[in-house]
């Protein structure tokens, strides 16, 4: 069945550190990747989104995600963390011809001053 | 950037009764959605709608389960009646274009909490 796993539930990692959120699906072909974030009490915003092409796309806020085929994830990065970034992270997946999104679980990002 | 507004944000239900869940989209957008979100899981697809009609549901999305968008107002689900596993968080959201190679950005609400008694 078609999937979106995002492993860690709870990152917490110190301000100005580096960050990687872990994001894999299981599709029979390659998806559309998103990665949201979602603050509290708002609704969700997208942070980048991956069609085709470069593997490698940025995103607001200094994010970027890195999609590998071979490895069938789509991780989210960012060289150096602010208190502003801890929310709440979604990967999600679309195939293409239909409007479906699908959603990990979501990450839970705390930074620590 | 575009916002997705959703009311009330939350709301308590006796079961059995009805609830109306109002989501206001994007001015210009065509294409609506709901998801549900119960503690601790993952958002789920729930349904898609255009041009008054629904082109997309799950198998979440109960024959208790209806939306519509009178006359360009509020994109609204409507359960009726309410059961105790409808408690959940739904999200709306709304989009200009369909899927596909050109997938639109979908645009969210803040969402709703819904809690049935």
């Amino acid at each position: 069945a078609q999937s979106v796993t995002q492993p860690d539930a709870r990152v917490t990692v110190s301000e100005g550190a580096s960050l990687q959120l872990r994001c894999k699906y299981s599709y029979s072909a390659t998806p559309y990747l998103f990665w949201y974030v979602q603050y509290p009490r708002q609704g969700l915003q997208l942070l980048l989104k991956y069609y085709s092409g470069d593997p490698v796309v940025q995103g607001v806020n200094g994010f970027e995600a890195e999609f590998s085929k071979s490895n069938s994830s789509f991780h989210l990065r960012k060289a150096s963390v602010h208190w502003s970034d801890s929310a709440v992270y979604f990967c999600a997946v679309s195939m293409p011809n239909t409007d479906k999104v699908v959603f990990g679980t979501g990450t839970r990002l705390q930074v620590s001053p | 950037g575009p916002k997705v507004l959703q009311i009330p944000s939350h709301q308590i239900i006796d079961m059995g009764q009805m609830v109306t869940l109002n989501c206001d989209p994007v001015s210009n957008h065509l294409y609506f959605y709901w998801y549900k979100q119960i503690l601790g899981q993952q958002m789920e697809f729930l349904v898609n709608f255009y041009n008054g009609k629904v082109m997309e549901k799950s198998k979440l999305f109960k024959d208790q389960f209806s939306v519509e968008r009178p006359d360009g107002s509020y994109f609204t689900l409507k359960i009726q009646p309410t059961a105790l596993e409808d408690s959940a968080v739904y999200f709306c959201a709304s989009s200009l274009g369909l899927g596909g190679r050109y997938q639109d950005t979908q645009y969210f609400g803040p969402g709703t909490r819904l809690l049935v008694l």
